[in-house]
């Protein structure tokens, strides 16, 4: 079946270095990868998708690049900020007509000013 | 547009007691799923839905928990029995029919099992 990995948290940083979190994946299908957001007491929230090989996507000065070859989609930041603290989750959906993600274990970042 | 409302967003329950946990989509979203969190393994899904009809069922998960849409716009997750190790977050997200779109969460419902 279908499987992310990524990077084991909790990662700590202080304000204004880079972030990197590592993610891999398995899948015998053509997916559509994503990364989400979930700040304390709030469901996860779409960051952004990719839904095409060699493409990036990016928001909120996030960005990740869809890489086929490696199966991987590592997510970067330039400069973090306190307000990026959260739990970032990697997932895939596989595509065809069924909706469901799998998800990665999420990892915690705390931002120190 | 409303979110997707979960209820309640506490739960306590003793070791061996049915909880009923409740989930309304967006309205106009096709496909409803509810998962499991936990710190050690992540999000789970327990159940997914299109249009009221069971997609597919967490495997892990068939024996205590069954999830049902009692219409298109209101799904329950029943655990009977409960155990201590139900303690978590459940989830439910709801999302267009697409394999494409994003999906939208609640804010979850914490459980604890005594």
């Amino acid at each position: 079946g279908d499987s992310v990995t990524q990077t084991e948290g909790p990662v700590t940083l202080s304000e204004g270095t880079s972030l990197t979190v590592n993610c891999s994946y398995e899948t015998k299908q053509y997916p559509t990868l994503f990364w989400y957001v979930q700040y304390p007491g709030e469901g996860p929230q779409l960051l952004f998708k990719v839904p095409k090989a060699n493409e990036k996507g990016s928001n909120r000065g996030f960005e990740a690049t869809y890489n086929k070859e490696a199966t991987s989609f590592h997510l970067q930041k330039a400069s973090v900020q306190e307000s990026d603290s959260a739990v970032y989750y990697c997932a895939l959906n596989s595509g065809g007509s069924n909706a469901k993600l799998t998800f990665g274990k999420g990892t915690k970042l705390s931002v120190k000013s | 547009d409303a979110g997707v409302t979960q209820t309640p967003r506490h739960e306590v329950a003793e070791k061996g007691q049915t909880i009923i946990l409740k989930c309304e989509p967006v309205s106009g979203h096709n496909d409803l799923f509810w998962y499991r969190q936990t710190k050690i393994q992540g999000l789970e899904l327990l159940s997914y839905f299109r249009s009221k009809s069971l997609m597919e069922d967490g495997g892990a998960f068939k024996d205590r928990f069954k999830a049902e849409m009692l219409n298109s716009s209101f799904s329950t997750l029943k655990i009977q029995p409960t155990e201590p190790k139900d303690s978590a977050v459940y989830l439910c997200a709801s999302s267009k029919q697409s394999s494409n779109e994003r999906l939208f969460f609640g804010h979850g419902t914490k459980l604890s099992v005594l």
